[in-house]
């Protein structure tokens, strides 16, 4: 079965330090992955995808992740966090039988950031 | 509209009561979804259309939850003799084609259901 996984619950970085946000997924196809970010009150806002070709990707807001097929990994990065990024992330992966478009969503990773 | 509309934001309902939460996708759209976020359960999947169609409903947890959609555009997603545990954020999200595995779905703000 699919399923995705982000290890770290919460995350706490300094402002202006960079940032890593793990996810390993378990796909038995070439995975279509997508990072969301949630503020609080606020619906699911995408910042980026990937569905094939080159396995870094950029995203809105100076985020990227790359994905790596050996580790069943993709990680969501960013040089510099800024207070606004103070979200909740979650990591998703393309499941079901093709042409759904449903979504396996990790548990999430509340990022807080400190001044 | 501008993007995907949920109504109401909020409701509180006395256990035992049906609810009704609609979504309003993007226009054009024909992949719909309905997903609940709760504490403890993160973000589940519940129905998927495409068009009034629902070829997945696998993530409806009982027979007390139903959807449909009409017209190819509003979705309600109905809840009947609601109990505690159903308490959760209940999102909605649309794609603009039915191949949605490698389209962007725009999800909704919500509907925070909280049953008393």
């Amino acid at each position: 079965a699919q399923s995705v996984t982000q290890p770290d619950i919460h995350i706490t970085v300094s402002e202006g330090a960079s940032l890593e946000l793990r996810c390993n997924y378990s796909y038995g196809a070439t995975p279509y992955l997508f990072w969301y970010v949630q503020s609080p009150g606020q619906g699911l806002q995408l910042l980026l995808k990937y569905f094939s070709g080159d396995t870094l990707v950029q995203g809105i807001k100076g985020f990227e992740a790359e994905f790596k097929r050996s580790q069943s990994s993709f990680n969501l990065r960013k040089p510099s966090v800024h207070w606004s990024d103070a979200a909740e992330y979650f990591c998703a992966v393309g499941a079901g039988s093709s042409n759904t478009g449903k979504l396996i969503f990790g548990q999430g990773t509340t990022l807080q950031v400190k001044p | 509209g501008a993007g995907v509309s949920q109504s109401p934001s909020n409701k509180v309902t006395e256990k035992g009561k049906d609810v009704e939460l609609r979504c309003d996708p993007i226009s054009g759209h024909t992949a719909l979804y309905w997903y609940r976020q709760s504490l403890g359960q993160g973000l589940e999947f519940l129905i998927y259309f495409q068009g009034n169609s629902a070829p997945d409903k696998s993530g409806l947890p009982s027979d007390r939850f139903s959807a449909e959609r009409t017209g190819g555009s509003v979705s309600t997603l109905t809840i009947q003799r609601t109990q505690q545990e159903d308490s959760a954020v209940y999102l909605c999200a649309s794609s603009p084609t039915p191949q949605g595995m490698s389209t962007e779905a725009f999800f909704g703000q919500g509907t925070r259901l909280t049953v008393v």
